[in-house]
């Protein structure tokens, strides 16, 4: 299948660490995006992963395991901005994307 | 440099019309992709358009359909409307290859709803 599982919602108190993860269906892969979109916004680009490892982007950090068929975003000192969902997409080598139905982070104070 | 323009931003209509939503792409983007986007179901590919020709299709009934003018300016059609295609549509420019993994960059949506 295609499918992209990512937990539907996620709550986590400012100033915390958040991780997000996102597994795939490894048959194909190329590589694997985040977005951000904010409730009424449309989504902007966090990072794009094509090798193992992690990345890091300032507070943002994202992490794949091309094997494993899993990545995660990593958010450092949450803020009250941080509050947002969070969608992983994948790149096939049959020239598809695919993406995940998303991730909402809720940041408590 | 403006972003990606959608217009109209929001529409209403009744089950059986049809409707035409439009979507200009960055200065230079050539690669223009349209998604619906509801809730709970994240974003579903429609197709991408590079270079006037459709390069790429989601599964989706014929009824949604979609071109690409020279200026790179894309429109998406939906004929015979039905209540499940209310939904944000969200058009995204990136500047040859979303799917080889460049960044693309989305529009403010134009939110339909269907009556």
């Amino acid at each position: 299948g295609q499918n992209i599982d990512q937990p539907t919602e996620m709550t986590a108190t400012e100033g915390a660490i958040v991780q997000i993860n996102c597994t795939y269906q490894t048959s194909g892969f190329n590589g694997l995006f985040w977005y951000q979109q904010h409730a009424g916004e449309a989504p902007t680009f966090l990072s794009y992963n094509v090798l193992d490892g992690l990345e890091e982007k300032g507070r943002f950090s994202s992490f794949l395991s091309r094997s494993k068929g899993y990545s995660y975003l990593l958010l450092k000192e949450l803020q009250m901005k941080d509050s947002a969902s969070y969608l992983c997409a994948v790149t096939k080598s049959n020239y598809q994307l695919i993406w995940g139905a998303g991730t909402k982070l809720i940041i408590k104070p | 440099k403006a972003g990606v323009t959608q217009t109209p931003r929001y529409l209403i209509k009744t089950r059986g019309q049809q409707v035409t939503l439009s979507c200009s792409p960055i200065s230079g983007h050539r690669s223009v992709s349209w998604y619906q986007q509801t809730p709970g179901q994240g974003l579903q590919f429609l197709f991408e358009y590079f270079s006037e020709t459709q390069r790429n299709k989601g599964n989706f009934p014929g009824r949604f359909s979609g071109r690409q003018f020279s200026n790179s300016r894309s429109e998406m059609n939906v004929s015979t409307l039905e209540l499940g295609d209310s939904a944000l549509y969200l058009c995204a420019s990136s500047l040859a290859s979303p799917l080889a993994g460049e960044t693309q960059y989305f529009g403010p949506g134009t939110r339909l709803l269907v009556l």
